[in-house]
């Protein structure tokens, strides 16, 4: 099956610094990427949706200026996490689909750790 | 808004047993799809088994089924023969055809003991 791979897998970092993890495709091209913020024992909730050289879409309470997306290639997405703060420490997971959208499949990453001191 | 909900946070059973997970779901969609999704301690999310809407026929992928009920928007997925590796968090999930994106329930701490 088709692949996505998230770097880095865990990332710790002081509060008021900037932190970019990478979503990729693999072996597809995916034309929409998601980013899913998952809290301890809780459920995967979205944070936006980006497609291929244009802005990411938000979910409702989603600060766009603190979690910039950024999908410059069809492989590629990146999610930035700036002036991190202790309370953005969090599971970040992307997924990726390719031109047919959810009516073929959704590809997960393996998910990066944040941890903000 | 489309919702999704799991109302066991927990269930635990033998190895070997059948155990089923519920799901229920609210949309005025008719064309959408239903997802399972299973989560080890990896946190590695693995698609389990999917339904599209407009087939009246319920999936099965090996030991796992659903019984999808459209009119009661009732979406269950049932594991046979247990086994320790389905230890994990399954989550339901929703989509509709325009939106592309997924919307998941709270999910359900399942636990395979032998």
């Amino acid at each position: 099956g088709a692949v996505v791979s998230q770097h880095p897998s865990r990332v710790i970092c002081k509060s008021g610094t900037s932190v970019k993890i990478e979503c990729r495709s693999l072996d597809f091209q995916a034309t929409t990427m998601f980013w899913y913020r998952q809290f301890p024992k809780q459920s995967l909730m979205l944070m936006a949706t980006s497609n291929e050289g244009s802005k990411a879409t938000y979910e409702q309470g989603v600060e766009k200026d603190k979690f910039l997306i950024n999908h410059a290639s069809l492989t590629l997405s990146t999610l930035t996490v700036t002036s991190a703060h202790p309370e953005d420490s969090s599971f970040y997971i992307c997924s990726a689909t390719g031109g047919r959208g959810l009516t073929g499949e959704l590809f997960f990453g393996e998910g990066s750790r944040l941890t903000v001191l | 808004a489309q919702t999704v909900t799991q109302s066991q946070p927990e269930m635990s059973v033998q190895e070997a047993e059948t155990v089923t997970l519920s799901c229920t779901y609210d949309t005025s969609e008719s064309n959408y799809y239903l997802f399972w999704y299973k989560q080890p301690p990896s946190r590695q999310m693995i698609l389990v088994i999917r339904q599209e809407a407009y087939k009246q026929q319920n999936a099965t992928e090996n030991r796992f089924s659903v019984n999808f009920q459209k009119a009661a928007k009732s979406f269950s997925l049932k594991i046979s023969d247990s086994q320790l590796g389905d230890t994990a968090m399954y989550f339901c999930a929703f989509t509709d055809q325009g939106a592309q994106k997924l919307v998941f329930g709270q999910g359900t701490r399942l636990t395979i003991n032998p």
